[in-house]
C-alpha cells in the first residue's frame, strides 16, 4: 500500500529553534507539493517539486523557510528561525502527471502531516 | 485568477438525511475539479473528479458531483449520510490551460460536515 510518509508527526519547539520537516513521496512520484494548514488561511500551497527541481515558492516566506529535494525519495521542509506564527499542520502531498483528456494534471496524496507548535 | 468558494464552513445532517456540500468556481475556462476528503487527525485524500467526459462522476464511500458549466458549479452530494462521513471537505480546481500552473491546485477554505444520530 504506497503512501506519502512524514515525519516528525508532532513537533513542539521554542521561538527560533529551527525546525525540519521530512517527507518520503510515494515511490515513482515525481511531483511533490507542500502546504501549511490553518484555521484562520485553510490550505496554503508553500512549494512544489518536479523531478526535484523547485517549480514554484511564491508560498512560501523565504526569509525563513526553505525547501529541497536531496533525492527522488525525500523532501524536506526547514524553518529558521521558528516563530509562533508558523505553528500550523504541514501536509506533503506527492503526485504524478495524469492525462485530462486534454491536459495534464496531478492527482495528489497527501501525507498525514506535521503538527508543528512554536511556543 | 482562478478562486473556488465554499458556501458554508459547517454543515450539518442527519444520520440518513441527503449531504449537499456546495462548490462554485471562477474560471474563464472549465477547469479540472475536484474533491477532498479530510478525516479528523489524517491527510487529505481524493473523494472524485471532474476532467472531461460525463458531468456527473462519482466518488468513494457513495459520493458523487456534478460538473454544470453555466452554473460554475460543482457541488457534492450522497443521498443518505452515515456517521463516519463527518469530516473536513474541500473543493479544488485547476486550469487545464494556463501552462505554468497546469499542476497546482486552487483550494476553496473546506467544509466541515458534522452527521448527528
Amino acid at each position: 500500500d504506497a503512501r506519502v510518509t512524514q515525519t516528525p508527526r508532532h513537533k513542539v519547539t521554542e521561538m527560533g529553534q529551527e525546525v525540519t520537516m521530512r517527507c518520503q513521496p510515494i515511490l515513482g512520484h515525481n511531483t511533490v507539493f507542500w502546504y501549511r494548514q490553518t484555521m484562520m488561511q485553510g490550505l496554503e500551497l508553500l512549494a512544489y517539486f518536479r523531478n526535484r527541481a523547485p517549480l514554484d515558492d511564491s508560498g512560501m516566506p523565504k526569509d525563513r523557510f526553505s525547501a529541497e529535494m536531496p533525492d527522488a525519495t525525500l523532501a524536506t521542509l526547514k524553518i529558521q528561525p521558528s516563530e509562533p506564527r508558523d505553528s500550523a499542520v504541514y501536509f506533503c502531498a506527492s503526485g504524478l502527471p495524469t492525462s485530462g483528456g486534454q491536459t495534464s494534471y496531478n492527482e495528489q496524496f497527501f501525507g498525514p502531516g506535521t503538527r508543528l507548535t512554536v511556543l | 485568477a482562478q478562486s473556488v468558494t465554499q458556501l458554508g464552513s459547517h454543515v450539518s445532517v442527519s444520520e440518513g438525511a441527503l449531504v449537499l456540500l456546495r462548490c462554485n468556481y471562477s474560471s474563464s475556462v472549465p477547469p479540472y475539479l475536484f474533491w477532498y476528503v479530510q478525516y479528523p487527525n489524517q491527510g487529505l485524500q481524493l473523494l472524485l473528479k471532474y476532467t472531461t467526459g460525463a458531468t456527473l462522476v462519482k466518488g468513494i464511500n457513495g459520493f458523487e458531483a456534478e460538473f454544470k458549466k453555466s452554473e460554475t458549479s460543482f457541488h457534492l452530494t450522497k443521498p443518505s449520510a452515515h456517521m463516519s462521513d463527518a469530516a473536513e471537505y474541500f473543493c479544488a480546481v485547476s486550469d487545464p490551460f494556463n501552462a505554468g500552473n497546469n499542476r497546482k491546485l486552487i483550494w476553496g477554505l473546506g467544509t466541515s460536515l458534522a452527521v448527528n444520530p
